[in-house]
């Protein structure tokens, strides 16, 4: 059985601060690391799709990268807002053709 | 762009009655996915159709779940008798083609069984 973990499994932050979180997963058959950010109520919304080790991708304030070898990504969110209070679920796609979701990591911004 | 489709959005039934789940992909989209997310778990794939063929139903307790997408386009998610554990938000997903692409989520059908 394939495991995708994250950590934490949740974070509390003050407005203005910086955060990161980590998606680790499988090293073998790696195909594709989607990040996918999950706000209460509403449908999942994709982040980031990750498919070359050293990849690092970007969206305004939320970036992350890729280790396949070692088999983890990082999430960061620079200067994080009330709004990007959320659910950030990583998901791996291996040789199986399915995509495996880690328990998510739950993040709270206080103002 | 019209988004995935999902109702109702909430439902509560009593154990051992049943539910029926409707699902609307984006169009053109020929995979379709069904994940149910229990509380402090991460979404599980339930069923994944590529166009109106099953490729991965290995986690559907079919003993009591069913689903269907017939002509290829809407779905629909079945539990009958439902217990207290299928509690849980049931998400419809599409994409273009089978791994890789983007991913796109309805807003989840929220399942309660008492």
């Amino acid at each position: 059985i394939l495991n995708v973990e994250q950590s934490p499994q949740s974070l509390h932050v003050q407005e203005g601060d910086s955060t990161n979180f980590t998606c680790s997963f499988p090293s073998s058959n790696f195909y594709a690391l989607h990040w996918y950010r999950w706000e209460t109520a509403k449908s999942p919304e994709a982040l980031f799709v990750m498919t070359l080790n050293g990849d690092e991708k970007k969206k305004g304030r939320i970036s992350a990268t890729l280790n396949t070898k070692e088999g983890y990504s990082y999430l960061y969110i620079k200067g994080s807002q009330p709004e990007d209070s959320a659910t950030y679920l990583c998901a791996f796609i291996g040789d199986t053709d399915k995509l495996i979701f880690g328990t998510g990591t739950r993040l709270q911004v206080f103002p | 762009e019209a988004g995935v489709a999902q109702s109702p959005r909430y439902k509560i039934i009593e154990k051992r009655q049943s539910v029926a789940f409707w699902c609307n992909p984006i169009s053109g989209h020929a995979t379709l996915y069904w994940y149910q997310q229990i509380l402090g778990q991460g979404p599980k794939l339930l069923i994944q159709f590529q166009n109106n063929g099953v490729v991965d139903d290995s986690q559907l307790p079919k003993d009591r779940f069913s689903a269907e997408r017939l002509k290829g386009v809407d779905s629909t998610l079945k539990i009958q008798p439902a217990k207290l554990e299928d509690s849980a938000v049931y998400l419809c997903a599409s994409s273009q083609d089978r791994v890789g692409n983007t991913i796109y989520f309805g807003e989840g059908s929220w399942l309660t069984v008492v």
